[in-house]
């Protein structure tokens, strides 16, 4: 089985600086998506950003990019220009391609973001 | 287009009572989800449907029965509800394929005393 690890629970930045989320999967599979999801006060998950496994490119969403290391299986989150609508907590996300799996998501524990102005 | 829907938004149950937590989406998608969240947890996966009329158990399932009622709909049932089913509960969707994202719906607060 899939596992996702967030090693911090809980991460602060100054407003305008940059930021680092860290993840580190395990898996055996070679096709995957992996994600992250921001959860702010709301409660609402939104799509922050996707990497497919077969790309070697790391997405980038405007402020938000992506360290992918496949070999390492790691697949951390940074977040520049830091905002105060960016605290929330953040969720890595791992989704196997296999249709086995009904692209099921799993979850790691999260990381809770401070923005400090 | 509201996306996905969940009712109700927050309930409290005594032990031993049921409630049935449903969700609705209008996107056409096949696949609905059933997580639940709790505190230093992340989500976890309950059950799944990958199409309508068929559902299969995730994660955490103990506890816990679903209804795929028809492709738009996938309710969550608490048979006799226990504290330790105190959570916030999350919906989701999904098209077919593997090259999308789920969609979260809004969550239900839970809270069993």
């Amino acid at each position: 089985a899939q596992t996702v690890t967030q090693s911090q629970p809980e991460m602060s930045v100054q407003e305008a600086e940059t930021v680092t989320l860290s993840c580190t999967y395990d898996t055996s599979e070679s096709d995957y998506y992996l994600f992250w999801y921001k959860q702010p006060p709301s409660r609402q998950m939104i799509l922050v950003i996707r990497q497919e496994a077969y790309k070697q490119q790391n997405a980038t969403e405007n402020r938000f990019s992506v360290n992918f290391q496949k070999a390492a299986k790691s697949f951390s989150l940074k977040i520049s220009d830091s905002q105060l609508g960016d605290a929330a907590m953040y969720f890595c996300a791992y989704r196997s391609n296999s249709g086995g799996s009904n692209y099921k998501l799993t979850f790691g524990k999260g990381t809770l973001l401070t923005v400090n102005p | 287009n509201a996306g996905v829907t969940q009712t109700p938004k927050f309930q409290v149950l005594k032990t031993g009572q049921s409630m049935t937590l449903q969700c609705a989406q209008d996107m056409n998608h096949n696949s609905m989800y059933w997580y639940r969240q709790d505190p230093g947890m992340g989500l976890r996966l309950i059950y799944y449907s990958a199409s309508e009329g068929t559902t299969d158990k995730g994660e955490v399932p103990n506890g816990y029965n679903v209804s795929r009622l028809n492709k738009r709909e996938f309710s969550l049932r608490l048979e006799s509800a226990a504290p330790s089913q105190t959570s916030v509960y999350f919906c989701a969707s999904a098209p077919k394929g593997f090259s999308y994202e789920q969609y979260f719906g809004p969550g239900t607060r839970l809270t069993v005393t």
